[in-house]
């Protein structure tokens, strides 16, 4: 069955330093998330992206934060000068449909990438 | 704010059935509820979700009640590896798209 893949599964950054995680959708999604989890909290919404653009993006999206899809099959996000909060587990995640209204498929969930930033 | 509501935590015996309920009182007629687990910090993984049938898959049931403000996700036959948290999810719609608000979860212990 097809799956999202992040790598890497786990990052270590000094603070102020710049960081990429990446991700590799389902081939056939075209509708590509990031959320986060900072130990022992709840998952929280970053961004979706949908045609080459940004749809949403929470308050947690500040400036130091963008997201590319710099290629036909990976999707990125960037972090420009981390801070100590950003230590947190970040997935992605891909679904075919998500902008119609009556669209149901589901999300799919990369196993996610563990940033520590010391 | 997540749209749902789930009780903290829950156990089971191993081998018997696993009803972890779910409270979505404001659901609108085309919501679907969609259920996801997390086994330590992997990602949400997905299990069943539904409009206002009953679904079946080879993971789960999920029983919507007819005037879908809740539902209960069912693992016939809970294993060890079931113990997980479960997270029953409906999208909010903006900007374009859908986006899913995870609330806390049920955290389920299934018990030798």
């Amino acid at each position: 069955e097809p799956e999202v893949t992040q790598t890497p599964s786990h990052q270590v950054t000094q603070m102020g330093q710049e960081v990429i995680l990446r991700c590799v959708p389902i081939s056939n999604h075209l509708y590509f998330y990031w959320y986060r989890q900072i130990l022992g909290q709840k998952v929280e919404f970053l961004v979706s992206f949908y045609n080459n653009e940004i749809s949403e993006k929470s308050e947690i999206f500040d400036d130091q934060f963008s997201v590319e899809r710099p290629d036909g099959s990976n999707f990125t996000l960037k972090i420009r000068s981390t801070k100590l909060e950003d230590s947190a587990m970040y997935f992605c995640a891909s679904s075919f449909t998500g902008g119609a209204i009556f669209s149901n498929q589901p999300q799919h969930f990369g196993d996610g990438t563990r940033l520590s930033i010391l | 704010d997540a749209k749902t509501t789930q009780p903290p935590s829950m156990d089971c015996a191993e081998g018997r059935a696993a009803n972890l309920p779910c409270n979505h009182s404001t659901i609108s007629g085309n919501e679907y509820v969609y259920w996801y687990r997390q086994i330590h910090s992997q990602g949400p993984q997905y299990i069943i979700h539904g409009l206002k049938n009953n679904e079946t898959n080879e993971m789960a049931s999920l029983i919507i009640t007819e005037d879908r403000k809740s539902s209960t996700l069912i693992l016939p036959h809970a294993t060890l590896r079931d113990t997980a948290v479960y997270y029953c999810i409906v999208r909010v719609f903006t900007s374009g798209t859908y986006k899913y608000i995870f609330g806390t979860g049920t955290r389920l212990k299934v018990l030798a």
